[in-house]
């Protein structure tokens, strides 16, 4: 049983640019939870997503960001417009049910926005 | 609100001594509690949680962890370190009044001297 995929593991883009990360999260899992991790500090929420629903985007900042999870594919974290402070790594996780179940993490995203 | 302060960003100790890394937390509610590990470069691994039974938590890699109430604490012990923990450490918090959020602690650079 694969672990959940994250892809790609490095992105540069240049500011004004769109990025896109990709989580496929473990077979059986229907929950994702995207975190964000600025160097030096710890993980924050950002969104907890449930197969074609976003159940809690509170962590989201308002603009330029979005996720989905479509109901065939791998959930999607997009940020457009990027700008320097973006620059971070992003991890994905998954678990099969909701609550607080173990969630099983990524390798993670690293960012880099020149 | 929710919060999981980690004492030390950084804790030294030497190959074959104890281990021990602090974490208290505020809830206003009993919490979910975990520790994960972070290796360079990697995501996130559960090393074990407590979810109400048994105060004292066994994990992988022969790290445990005791909830104390009292002291609102989950420290994470190990007793003898081995070079191979050399890692970041991660406690998170969930409250069993939400159903996904874990809150997280900013981490602990686990050092390890020869």
């Amino acid at each position: 049983n694969a672990g959940v995929m994250q892809n790609p593991r490095h992105l540069v883009r240049r500011r004004g640019q769109e990025a896109r990360l990709r989580c496929s999260p473990m077979k059986g899992h229907s929950h994702v939870y995207w975190y964000r991790q600025l160097p030096e500090e710890g993980l924050k929420f950002m969104v907890y997503l449930q197969k074609e629903n976003i159940i809690d985007e509170s962590g989201m900042p308002k603009e330029r960001f979005s996720a989905e999870f479509p109901k065939e594919g791998p959930s999607i974290l997009r940020i457009q417009q990027v700008v320097r402070g973006d620059s971070a790594a992003y991890f994905c996780a998954s678990s099969p049910i909701g609550g607080n179940d173990e969630q099983f993490f990524g390798p993670g995203t690293r960012l880099t926005v020149l | 609100a929710q919060s999981v302060t980690q004492l030390g960003s950084h804790v030294s100790v030497s190959e074959g001594a104890l281990v021990l890394l602090r974490c208290n937390y505020s809830s206003s509610v009993p919490p979910y509690l975990f520790w994960y590990v972070q290796y360079p470069n990697q995501g996130l691994q559960l090393l074990l949680k407590y979810t109400s039974a048994a105060t004292l938590v066994k994990g992988i890699n022969g790290f445990e962890a005791e909830f104390k109430k009292s002291e609102t604490s989950f420290h994470l012990t190990k007793p003898s370190a081995h070079m191979s923990d050399a890692a970041e450490y991660f406690c998170a918090v969930s409250e069993r009044t939400s159903n996904y959020q874990l809150i997280w602690g900013a981490g602990t650079k686990l050092i390890i001297k020869p």
